[in-house]
Formats: C-alpha cells, structure tokens, sequence
C-alpha cells in the first residue's frame, strides 16, 4: 500500500530534551511539509521541502529542524529551543508544489 | 483579511439537511482550491478539489468564486458519518498550501 507513516503515534518529552519524530513515504512525492495543529486551531506550516538537500522554513519554523537527505524521508527535530513543543504534528506530501497534499496519521507529542 | 477565513460554526444539523459552509480567501493569485475532512485526532483527508466550474462528488458539490475570492461545499442529504470539521484549503504565497481553521459539523439522528 502507497502512503505516508509516521512515528511514534504518542511521544513524551521531558522538558530540555529534544526529539525527532519520523515521516517516510512511499508515494514517490517530491515535495514533504511538516505542520503543527494545536487543539481548536488550523494547521501551521513549519517546514516544507520540494526537493532532496533542500528546505524552506514555514511560519513557525523557530525550535525545530529538518533534513532530507533520501526522497522517501522527513525528519522532524523538536529541540529544546521550542518553548510550547506540546501539540499534533502531521506529516504530508504532494507530488507537485501547488497540488493536493497527503497526510501521515501524525505525532501527539506531549512535553512533560 | 486573514489569508483562509472560515465560519468556526458549529453547525448542528438532523439527518437529511442539506448544509453549506463558505471559505474565503484573500490571495487573489491562487491556483489550487481544496475541501479537506479532519476526524476527531485524525490526519485531514482530501474530500474534494474545487474546480472554477464548480463540481459535484456523489452529496457533495463545490463552488468557486474568484470574483468575489471565495469557495462554497453544500452537503446534501447529510449522514452521521458526515459529523467531521471540514478544512478550506487555498495555496497561498509562493507553494505552501493555506489551511484554514475549520467549521465543524453534527448531524443528529
């Protein structure tokens, strides 16, 4: 099945650690995007990339960090620098830049 | 304006009303228009995209309006399995699409 996984589903941080939360696809997307959803609110961009060894950062890039080193993957670092990391990350791709987009399940992490 | 505006609602509606939400937007540049559905704690998922011509999708039809920068879904005949919030989505500046926040929507037996 073609899709997008992400893990871990739930994810609990103390505070000053950072972590890493995984997004692979398998739908041979070019572009990937990172957001962020706190509850009762829209989605906020933190990083997108529309190609492999290159990204952009989104509105709220500032405490996270990002890499794309192979095209089925895109990491997100939340580090310790994020002063609110607690929320609903989700991942997506799209083939093209201005196309539908695609969602992981998402990441609920949770700062302790 | 804020870049994607929607009406929050909630819209609390019976089985087998018909319900509209509207959208609008404030970039008059953009290119994509798309109706999204998010589930309680899901990932969003495409409902439908919206084509100038507007377009119908089973109980589903969606409108564009670029004179007037906004996007319009009409659910007919509304099922239980329709309760979701459903999330109005413009690309914006450059490639990012914009989301907006959402209306929610409870159909009631």
């Amino acid at each position: 099945d073609g899709g997008i996984t992400q893990s871990p589903k739930y994810l609990f941080r103390k505070e000053g650690q950072n972590v890493t939360l995984s997004c692979e696809q398998n739908l041979n997307h070019d572009a990937m995007y990172w957001y962020r959803q706190d509850p009762g609110q829209g989605l906020r961009l933190i990083y997108y990339s529309q190609i492999v060894n290159d990204f952009q950062k989104g509105d709220i890039a500032e405490g996270y960090s990002v890499s794309r080193e192979k095209k089925e993957s895109f990491p997100l670092t939340v580090t310790s620098a994020q002063k609110n990391p607690t929320a609903f990350y989700l991942c997506a791709s799209s083939a093209g830049s201005i196309g539908e987009q695609f969602f992981g399940p998402g990441t609920r992490l949770t700062v302790l | 304006r804020k870049e994607v505006e929607q009406d929050p609602g909630p819209f609390n509606v019976p089985e087998g009303a018909t319900v509209a939400f509207n959208c609008t937007y404030s970039n008059s540049a953009s290119q994509s228009f798309f109706w999204y559905r998010q589930d309680c704690r899901k990932e969003p998922k495409l409902l439908m995209s919206v084509y100038s011509s507007g377009n119908e999708d089973g109980r589903f039809t969606a409108q564009l309006n670029r004179a007037s920068q906004y996007i319009s879904l009409l659910i007919r005949d509304s099922k239980l399995s329709d309760s979701a919030t459903y999330l109005c989505v413009v690309n914006g500046k450059g490639t990012a699409l914009i989301f907006g926040k959402g209306t929610t929507l409870s159909v009631s037996s």
